[in-house]
């Protein structure tokens, strides 16, 4: 069964902050790894996608790494903003009979302060 | 373009009722897919559909359904509520490529109150 862990569960940083968020799964069976962004109470917003053949992607201030044979994903956000506040979670995309799903990590809570 | 819609944002309903959720998918996508969020035990997936068809159950009761019409909206029912269903229920639609779903995009969510 495919587990999906974020270390940290919660990080607070100074703006303008360069910082790191870890992501790390137990099946290396995967489809592809999406990183998402979580305001409160709302949806998730996507912010990269990297498929299982891929070793990063970038977009913008946000680089996120793949390394499918240990197991882990790093999404690094460089120049941190206030805005950049929310909850991040990734999901890894694993087959499953005649379809596919997505298996969520716990997330971690972002808070930039002024 | 529009992004996945989902309706009604908010709900509250009675222990014993049941309920039938709603989304619109991306246009030209016809992979949806739901999810339930709870603080307690995080996003669960609970189905994915694809051309009218279940193509994959998370594990929940039968009390949870779902089904996907021929334009790609999709529906979700859950029937003999419970208090531990409250919860935002979130939608994901996705295109597919080669029979795999690609990057997967989340509407706002559903989020239902049980009293």
């Amino acid at each position: 069964k495919q587990e999906v862990t974020q270390i940290p569960a919660a990080l607070s940083v100074p703006e303008g902050e360069n910082l790191v968020l870890n992501c790390s799964f137990t099946d290396s069976a995967i489809y592809n790894l999406q990183w998402f962004r979580q305001d409160p109470g709302k949806g998730l917003t996507s912010l990269l996608l990297i498929q299982s053949s891929q070793r990063e992607q970038t977009s913008g201030r946000l680089n996120a790494s793949l390394d499918k044979s240990s197991g882990r994903s790093t999404l690094y956000i460089a120049a941190s903003q206030p805005g950049d506040s929310a909850t991040y979670l990734c999901a890894v995309k694993v087959l499953t009979g005649g379809g596919n799903k997505l298996t969520f990590g716990t997330g971690t809570q972002l808070k930039v302060e002024l | 373009k529009a992004g996945v819609t989902q309706t009604p944002r908010y709900l509250i309903k009675t222990r014993g009722q049941q309920v039938t959720l709603s989304c619109s998918p991306i246009s030209g996508h016809r992979s949806v897919s739901w999810y339930q969020q709870t603080p307690g035990q995080g996003l669960q997936f609970l189905f994915e559909y694809f051309s009218e068809t279940q193509r994959n159950k998370g594990n929940f009761p039968g009390r949870f359904s779902g089904r996907q019409f021929s334009n790609s909206r999709s529906e979700m029912n859950v029937s003999t509520l419970e208090l531990g269903d409250s919860a935002l229920y979130l939608c994901a639609s996705s295109r597919l490529d080669g029979g795999l779903s690609t990057e997967a995009f989340f509407g706002q969510g559903t989020r239902l109150t049980v009293v």
